[in-house]
C-alpha cells in the first residue's frame, strides 16, 4: 500500500495563477482532509470530505475549492493564488470516526 | 468548541534525558486523544492514542495517560534518542463533527 500520496511535492506560483493539488489514498477510507501548516500555527483544516460525494468547509476555506472525485481522490484547487497561501499542504484520510488519521508527505507551495 | 494547548517549544535535550511535553484540552463529552509526530520533511504519523479516561497510550518508549480530572494528556519518555528529534502534536477528536483538533506543535531537538 502506498497510503496517502500527494502531487506535486513542490510548486512555485506567481500571484494570480491557479493550480490543483492532487491527493489519493489506497486504504478505502471514507473521510479525507486538507490541511495547511504554517510556522507557529500548527495544522489548520481547510476542507474535508466525510464520504464520497460530500465536502465541507474547515477553519480556513477562503481562497480554496475542493473536489471529491471518487472514494480515492480528493483535490484542492487555488483559483487565484495569493502570497498568504504560501504554506505546506497536507492531505489526510481516516477510515472511521475515531481511528488513526493517515497523512500524505505534503506539498510545499510558494506564491510569489 | 474543542481546543488543545501544548507547551511552547522548542525543547532541547541531551541524549538519554527525560522528556515531558505538556498537553491540556477543552472538549465537550469524552474525546479521544492522540499524539502525532512529524519528522523533518515528512507528514504526520500517529505516535499513540487513548480513547477513554485513565487509558495509557504507548509506543516506541513514549507514553501518555488520559487524565479526565485534569483534562491532560502529557507525553513522556524516559530516555530520548537523537532519532526522536521531531515536532510533536497533541490532538483530539470530540463532539459530533469527528474532526481532529491539533495543538500548535512542539519542536524537540535531542543532541548527542
Amino acid at each position: 500500500n502506498a497510503g496517502v500520496t500527494q502531487t506535486p511535492k513542490f510548486q512555485v506560483l506567481k500571484t494570480g495563477q491557479s493550480m490543483t493539488l492532487q491527493c489519493a489514498q489506497d486504504m478505502n477510507h471514507n473521510s479525507m482532509y486538507w490541511y495547511r501548516q504554517d510556522p507557529g500555527m500548527g495544522l489548520r483544516l481547510i476542507y474535508y470530505s466525510a464520504s464520497e460525494g460530500t465536502t465541507d468547509k474547515g477553519e480556513v476555506p477562503n481562497g480554496y475549492n475542493v473536489s471529491r472525485l471518487n472514494k480515492r481522490e480528493f483535490s484542492l484547487r487555488l483559483e487565484s493564488a495569493a502570497p498568504s497561501q504560501t504554506s505546506v499542504y497536507f492531505c489526510a484520510s481516516r477510515e472511521d470516526r475515531v481511528g488513526e488519521q493517515f497523512f500524505g508527505p505534503g506539498t510545499r507551495l510558494t506564491v510569489l | 468548541g474543542n481546543s488543545v494547548t501544548q507547551m511552547e517549544g522548542p525543547v532541547t535535550l541531551s541524549e538519554e534525558a527525560f522528556l515531558t511535553i505538556n498537553c491540556t484540552y477543552t472538549a465537550t463529552g469524552y474525546p479521544s486523544l492522540f499524539w502525532y509526530v512529524q519528522y523533518p520533511g515528512e507528514g504526520l504519523q500517529l505516535l499513540l492514542k487513548a480513547t477513554k479516561a485513565d487509558d495509557k497510550g504507548s509506543n516506541k518508549g513514549f507514553e501518555a495517560t488520559y487524565r479526565k480530572e485534569t483534562t491532560s494528556f502529557h507525553l513522556e519518555k524516559g530516555s530520548v534518542q537523537v532519532s526522536d528529534s521531531a515536532v510533536y502534536f497533541c490532538a483530539l477528536i470530540g463532539g459530533s463533527n469527528y474532526k481532529l483538533t491539533f495543538g500548535k506543535g512542539t519542536l524537540l531537538t535531542v543532541n548527542p
